[in-house]
Parts: C-alpha cells; structure tokens; sequence
C-alpha cells in the first residue's frame, strides 16, 4: 500500500528542546516535501527535496532543517522550536515534479505544540 | 506568491444538494488540483485538471477551469454527510529557482448535514 509515513503524529514540547520529525514514503518518489498548516493560512511550504542530497527552501523555511540521505526519507528538523512553530505538519511525495501532474501523497500529519 | 483563494470559506448544506466551491489564483499555471482533507487528517488528491482542458468530471466531482478569469470550480453533485471535509484548490506552477511548486489555497469548509 503506498504510504507517507510521519512520526510523531503529537508531541508537546518545550521551548528551545530540538526534536525531529521523520517521514517515510514506499514508493520510491523523488519529491517530497513539508508543509505546515495553520489556521485562515492554508499549507505553507517549508521545504522540498527533488532527490537525494538536493533540498531547498519553501516559502516558511525560518527555524526548520531537512535532510534527504536517502529517498525514502525525509526528516524535519528544529533546532531550537519556539511557540510560533505550533502547527499542524505534513510530509508528502510524489514520483517527479508536480508541474507534470504527479499526484501529491500525504502523510497523516504531526500535531506539534511547543510550550 | 500564487496562493489559491477558496470562496466561499465555509458552506453549510442539506444531503443530496450540491456543493460548489470556487478557487481563483494569480499567475499562470500548468495544473490545478482539487484536494480534500477530513478534520486533522492528511490532504487526499481528489482530481487534476490541466491549462488545455476547461472541464472534468470523475464520480460525483466535477472541475471547470477558466485560465482567462484564473479561475476555477468545484462541483460536488448529490452530497452525503460523508462529504463533510475541507477542500483545497492547489496550482503548479514554476518558482524562480526553475524547480517546481505546488501552492495551497486556505480551503473550504464544507458540512453536509443528514
């Protein structure tokens, strides 16, 4: 079954304590990417990856780190989380670029709150 | 950026009426997708339309595109309760690094009562 799969789903934490949120997808796509979700904002963008060892930034990099060491996965890292990085979080992938159509698969996203 | 905007922002309607929801954005794009996402889960892809098509239809959904007005609309026919969700438009398009981007509108909020 194919699946993007993100861990923690929640986690409450404090200011300043670094976690990593990782993802996983089993399809063997290029893209994948993070988004946060906030309300009356939508998805944003965070960043993306269009293959191992090629990450770039999204429209709300800010505070946030990626990897892609391998192309399964894809972990979202915060150094030094604040309050304002509160929100609901979304890893997805898809086989190449969206500009061609790939549908976009979504993880199940992660609660986040940091106090 | 090419945000989406949904409108209306929230629709409250009975079982077996229709449900649209319209989407406009910005700047010129390849596709615009249609995805829906139940309270606090995962976004799912619903339907694609690409610039060279104006309307599409799968199931009960169906898209139109009007790439003069940068426009676009959902048509969700027969509603049931289990339809309840919020949709969100999404457009492709290329950033200025010549990767792509996928952009997110803020959503609709549609319930369907029984």
């Amino acid at each position: 079954e194919a699946q993007v799969t993100q861990n923690p789903r929640y986690l409450i934490t404090v200011t300043g304590k670094k976690l990593t949120v990782t993802c996983s997808q089993n399809m063997n796509h290029e893209y994948m990417s993070w988004y946060r979700q906030d309300p009356g904002l939508g998805l944003r963008q965070i960043y993306y990856s269009m293959n191992v060892e090629v990450t770039d930034k999204g429209d709300v990099p800010e505070g946030y780190k990626v990897s892609r060491k391998e192309k399964r996965n894809f972990p979202l890292i915060l150094e030094s989380p604040s309050p304002n990085q509160t929100s609901l979080y979304f890893c997805a992938s898809s086989l190449w670029d969206v500009y061609s159509g790939n549908t976009i698969y979504f993880g199940e996203g992660s609660w986040l709150t940091v106090v | 950026s090419q945000q989406g905007e949904e409108d209306p922002q929230a629709l409250s309607i009975q079982e077996g009426e229709n449900a649209t929801m319209n989407c406009s954005y910005k700047t010129s794009i390849n596709n615009l997708q249609w995805y829906r996402q139940n309270s606090g889960r995962g976004l799912v892809h619903l339907i694609l339309i690409r610039s060279n098509e104006r309307e599409k239809h799968s199931g009960r959904l169906r898209v139109t595109l009007d790439t003069s007005k940068k426009s676009s609309s959902l048509l969700i026919t027969a509603s049931r309760a289990a339809d309840t969700a919020s949709y969100f438009c999404a457009t492709a398009g290329f950033m200025n690094t010549g990767f792509q981007k996928l952009v997110f509108g803020t959503g609709t909020r549609l319930l369907v009562s029984p």
